[in-house]
């Protein structure tokens, strides 16, 4: 049971490259979603789905587009990366009933150069 | 800009003593509260959850404290190991009144000095 994986785990582009950051869970949950973590900041949720078939806006989601393939994938997409976009990902999912956790992934290192 | 934020703030505490890290709210209709353990390099962890029914809630060496008149809680670590040193964040489970979003409080890093 590997819970949430996110791939890849480090990453470095160049400015106006786009790349998709992948991830899955395998614990049948209905939500998922995305957050970025700059250095010595909080946790900031760029796109989250609350089930399949739907995905909104977070906090930050401008530069980012998202697609949940289905239950168990939910990918986000930089179209043209930023500098302003070196960050760590992280992709979390919970189960959308009342009092529950969520559970996260390991984290993407992305630096945009 | 994207990148606009707060620092976390920093707890520094000497190994051996008691830690407590504050968390406040602001939706008095909130229920259910988690904190969640950051280690670097890793995703957030559960670690203790607490029912708006409740006041204290014990776990190994942690205890959560809620007031509901303040809304506020607080994550007590006793006798603080250098493996606590992390960032701990307080967040809400997702709700069907939030569109089931689950955003986090800014966090604190606790810091533990041998």
């Amino acid at each position: 049971n590997a819970g949430v994986t996110q791939t890849p785990k480090f990453q470095v582009l160049k400015t106006g490259q786009s790349m998709t950051l992948q991830c899955a869970q395998d614990m049948n949950h209905n939500s998922m979603y995305w957050y970025r973590q700059d250095p010595g900041m909080g946790l900031r949720l760029i796109y989250y789905s609350a089930s399949e078939g739907t995905t909104d806006k977070g906090e930050v989601p401008n530069g980012y587009n998202v697609s949940r393939l289905n239950k168990r994938e939910f990918s986000l997409r930089l179209e043209s990366a930023a500098p302003s976009q070196t960050s760590v990902y992280f992709c979390a999912s919970s189960e959308r009933v009342r009092n529950t956790e969520a559970f996260f992934g390991q984290g993407t290192r992305l630096t945009v150069v | 800009g994207e990148n606009v934020g707060l620092h976390l703030p920093t707890l520094s505490v000497q190994e051996g003593d008691n830690s407590i890290i504050n968390c406040a709210y602001s939706n008095s209709a909130s229920d259910y509260f988690i904190w969640y353990k950051q280690e670097s390099g890793k995703g957030p962890q559960f670690i203790i959850d607490i029912r708006s029914n409740m006041d204290k809630r014990q776990g190994q060496r942690v205890t959560v404290l809620l007031n509901k008149t303040v809304k506020h809680l607080s994550l007590q670590i006793a006798a603080t190991q250098p493996g606590d040193s992390a960032v701990y964040f307080c967040a809400e489970p997702p709700r069907v009144d939030s569109s089931y979003k689950l955003i986090f409080g800014s966090g604190t890093r606790l810091l533990v000095r041998p």
